[in-house]
């Protein structure tokens, strides 16, 4: 049973448009939300994270919002750009340090 | 600043033969430490994790086993590889008891089994 997933196997935007990528959860224990971004045949790199008491989060062009109700966050990226492309992860962590991750969603960003 | 090291970073390995990935990490101590496996098409799967030397909790059954025996050197082996232990593996590490649950990953090695 997945416990967070990602439902978009992948994401098509145009360079300067918003990317808008999505993940949803089951266990409404998890406390922490965290988004990574890998490149191919690199390992995954933190990118931004929300703590279960906030909403929203923003750092420069990646704002994380959290729906807990509905046990959905997402990922925009504006604007976007070709150097975003990449796989991009989100990973729900609660007591004891250990991070469930979802399927990944690849995003392309078309110059 | 911490920093955390895996090799080789390629690996092609016969059916059957046996494996060793290592990885270290520096500039921290007491580390809880990771390994995962990214299967081709795949999310990230947690294979094994340990919160101390000689501690080690497996997350699914497999011929893959893990050890600890040093503070920041964490390794992945099988005795026999099967075609379906291809992938990337990844090590990660992240701060025991840390409240944000950051986790840090390594380069990855990526494993042919032929």
């Amino acid at each position: 049973d997945q416990q967070v997933k990602q439902n978009s196997p992948s994401l098509s935007v145009q360079e300067g448009r918003i990317s808008i990528l999505n993940c949803d959860y089951t266990n409404s224990m998890f406390d922490y939300f965290l988004w990574y971004k890998k490149y191919p045949a690199e390992g995954p790199t933190f990118l931004i994270s929300i703590s279960s008491i906030k909403d929203k989060n923003e750092d420069g062009r990646f704002t994380v919002f959290l729906n807990k109700s509905a046990k959905h966050l997402s990922l925009h990226i504006v604007p976007s750009q070709p150097g975003d492309s990449a796989v991009y992860f989100c990973a729900a962590g609660g007591a004891g340090n250990m991070l469930t991750f979802g399927g990944g969603t690849r995003l392309m960003v078309k110059p | 600043s911490q920093t955390i090291h895996q090799w080789p970073a390629t690996l092609v390995q016969p059916v059957g033969s046996p494996l060793s990935l290592e990885c270290t990490v520096e500039g921290t101590s007491n580390p809880n430490l990771y390994w995962y496996r990214q299967a081709a098409g795949r999310g990230l799967q947690l294979l094994f994790y340990s919160v101390g030397i000689g501690q080690i909790s497996s997350e699914v059954p497999q011929n893959l086993s893990a050890s600890r025996p040093q503070d920041r050197q964490f390794i992945l082996s099988s005795k026999k590889l099967l075609l379906s232990d291809s992938g990337f593996y990844l090590c990660a590490w992240s701060v025991r008891g840390g409240a944000d649950n950051e986790q840090f990953f390594g380069p990855g090695t990526r494993l042919t089994v032929l």
